[in-house]
């Protein structure tokens, strides 16, 4: 079965560079959340969206947008980078519309910040 | 402040053992509990989920226990094996809001 995909795998970035991260949800998945994890920490929600509207909002930094596009795809744009931003950065796919939040994870990317 | 509260941090079993997590919300108005597998450098995997109209779930090996009375819910694992060495998280969400994670149980089945 298909999963979610994620873009780059690993990406090293030195302080105040950009980065994007890039998310293709499950097929047929309308809604895209992304979450960051911190090494031995539990996934922190940052943002989310449903049929590209942003649904929800979470400790998302300023110098972070996002947005989701007409094919449902995803991009996360990080700005300004600091060494606290290296983490595991995840996006989760869902089709809530059958009911059951049903959030299915990528494999991730991981982010240095250098 | 934790929404969800899990324990233990870490757990060692002994494998053909029974390996149990627990996790306790506060919020009345969850109505979705996942657990999820993490294994190390990957993506959190759903492994079973329960929602509380129900008081039990299995799947396989995996049984989820709920008590909505008490706001409590707990992953068993039947004839823990070696492969389940993992990290686990339980979580919650109300309607499809996003998922608010447990802080994780360290998995450890030893031969």
């Amino acid at each position: 079965a298909a999963g979610v995909i994620q873009s780059p795998r690993h990406l090293i970035k030195e302080k105040r560079e950009t980065a994007t991260l890039k998310c293709y949800p499950i097929p047929r998945h309308d809604t895209v959340y992304w979450y960051q994890q911190g090494p031995g920490q539990d996934p922190q929600f940052l943002i989310s969206f449903y049929e590209k509207m942003q649904s929800d909002k979470g400790s998302i930094p300023d110098r972070f947008s996002a947005q989701q596009f007409s094919d449902y795809h995803s991009e996360l744009n990080m700005s300004s980078l600091e060494l606290g931003d290296s983490a595991l950065y995840f996006c989760a796919s869902s089709f809530p519309t059958s009911g059951y939040n049903e959030q299915f994870f990528g494999p991730g990317t991981r982010l240095t910040v250098l | 402040q934790q929404q969800v509260k899990q324990s233990p941090q870490s757990l060692i079993v002994q494998k053909g053992g029974i390996s149990i997590i627990n996790c306790a919300y506060e919020n009345t108005a969850f109505d979705y509990f996942p657990w999820y597998q993490q294994f190390p450098g990957k993506g959190p995997a759903l492994l079973i989920a329960i929602r509380p109209d129900v008081s039990e779930k299995k799947e396989g090996r995996f049984t989820i226990s709920f008590n909505k009375s008490a706001k409590q819910f707990s992953l068993h694992i039947m004839d823990s094996q070696p492969g389940d060495s993992a990290t686990y998280f339980c979580a919650a969400s109300a309607g499809n809001t996003p998922l608010v994670f447990g802080k994780g149980t360290r998995l450890s089945v030893i031969a």
